[in-house]
């Protein structure tokens, strides 16, 4: 089945500074990778996602680019800010997707200094 | 819109108790999933429903069992609760079930002593 890993678990940055996080799969029929962001006792909310035709998408100053070849996908956020603070799920669908499965990485905890 | 509402948002129990957690959308969304979240380990789905009158397992279904009331309720039950158990539970809904983004409820506290 899909497996979802995803480093690091903790990223520390200045305000303003740029901040990536990395997510692997397993399974290369996967197609559907959201993000998802998590706030302190929170529920868990989209923030953005992407399809396996697209290489690149961007929403202001959040992105994620996909490499299917290596099976590997990232989110970056530029200009941190200290509401950026939360924790970051990627997420990959089993299979082709049709089934609404999502396999979730085990989270990376991110903190905005300001 | 309320979107999701997941009821408790906290219970205690202990061994062996049996519980019902309920999870509505008003979003008219076809698809419903429960999910658990543990320190360090994400979410992990334990039942998924696709469409109303169908449920499937997911990763972690052992100890559980889960009721598609109607398109808008979708509730898991714990029959012989274990300390193991002990959790966040999260519903989400989405519109159908390939590349559909999913809405998640504020999550019921599960503690079980």
């Amino acid at each position: 089945g899909e497996n979802v890993e995803q480093h690091p678990s903790t990223l520390s940055v200045q305000e303003g500074d740029s901040a990536v996080i990395k997510c692997t799969y397993s399974d290369s029929a996967s197609n559907y990778f959201p993000w998802y962001k998590q706030e302190l006792g929170k529920r868990p909310q989209l923030i953005i996602d992407i399809r396996s035709n697209v290489g690149e998408k961007k929403d202001q100053r959040i992105a994620v680019t996909l490499n299917k070849t290596a099976k590997h996908f990232s989110l970056h956020i530029t200009e941190t800010q200290p509401e950026d603070s939360a924790v970051y799920f990627c997420a990959a669908a089993q299979g082709s997707g049709n089934t609404g499965k999502l396999i979730f990485g085990q989270g990376t905890t991110l903190q905005v200094k300001p | 819109n309320a979107g999701v509402t997941q009821t408790p948002k906290f219970q205690v129990l202990k061994t062996g108790q049996s519980m019902t957690l309920q999870c509505a959308q008003d979003m008219n969304h076809n698809s419903m999933y429960w999910y658990r979240q543990d320190p360090g380990m994400g979410l992990r789905l334990i039942y998924y429903s696709a469409s109303e009158g169908t449920t499937d397992k997911g990763e972690v279904p052992n100890g559980y069992n889960v009721s598609r009331l109607n398109k808008r309720e979708f509730s898991l039950r714990l029959e012989s609760a274990a300390p193991s158990q002990t959790s966040v539970y999260f519903c989400a809904s989405s519109v159908g079930t390939a590349h559909q983004p999913q809405h998640f409820g504020d999550g019921t506290r599960l503690s079980i002593l």
